[in-house]
């Protein structure tokens, strides 16, 4: 089984720095099964990224992802006040089918 | 547009079953799959299996085999998932999401979850 780990766990930021968040893969993880998510109190999950790299329908172009094989990355280019949320990493896999990595909370500094 | 829409809020005792409902609209049900999340009191996300709405083909996770059923009604377009000897760590809000196999361009597939449910919060407690 794959296993997902997200670093920092928080990352306290103000409005208009840029935000970096990982997510570290235990083995190599297709770049095309590799997906970010947005999640605010009380709201589910929005897809940010799939393909490790493409944005979702309607995501602004200051959310961009990379990497490969073990290392993949979601960065933020400048904080908006709407953007200070909880970031999940996924994966598609064989067994079990999806895994989650334990999230990265954005906070106001 | 594309929405799943889910089941109101349960209570339920240990020991009993729930079954929560996703009914999707504003797209083809049987081109999709859907895949049920849930989310405990202030933790992350946990995959709990998938249904495919076109063949009604199922995988769980390992944790809850034997507890849990997934169905589809493709004449309403509905998504079930039924969990059975429920716990009071069985607390959780329950997500529907859609989920897509999308072709890319160099013959490879792009899997993820596009459309989300609000979820269903489901307490258990005697």
């Amino acid at each position: 089984e794959i296993v997902l780990t997200q670093s920092p766990g928080t990352l306290s930021l103000s409005p208009g720095e840029r935000a970096t968040l990982s997510c570290r893969a235990s083995q190599s993880v297709s770049s095309s099964y590799l997906a970010w998510y947005q999640q605010k109190p009380g709201q589910a999950p929005r897809l940010l990224i799939y393909g490790a790299s493409s944005r979702a329908t309607g995501i602004p172009d200051r959310f961009s992802g990379s990497g490969s094989g073990t290392d993949f990355t979601l960065t933020i280019s400048r904080l908006e006040p709407e953007d200070f949320a909880v970031y999940y990493c996924q994966q598609y896999g064989s067994s079990p089918r999806w895994t989650f990595g334990q999230g990265t909370k954005v906070e106001i500094k | 547009q594309v929405q799943l829409v889910q089941s109101g809020a349960e209570v339920k005792k240990p020991g009993a079953s729930v079954k929560v409902s996703c009914k999707a609209s504003g797209y083809t049900f049987t081109s999709y799959g859907i895949s049920w999340v849930r989310q405990a009191p202030g933790q992350g996300l946990e995959w709990m299996g998938w249904i495919s709405a076109y063949n009604g083909n199922t995988n769980y996770a390992q944790k809850l085999q034997g507890r849990v059923t997934m169905t589809t009604d493709t004449s309403t377009s509905t998504a079930y998932m039924e969990l059975r000897s429920l716990r009071s760590d069985d607390t959780a809000v329950y997500y529907c999401a859609r989920e897509v196999a999308a072709a890319g361009t160099v013959g490879y597939y792009y899997y993820y979850m596009d459309v989300w449910g609000k979820g269903t919060t489901v307490t258990v407690s005697s």
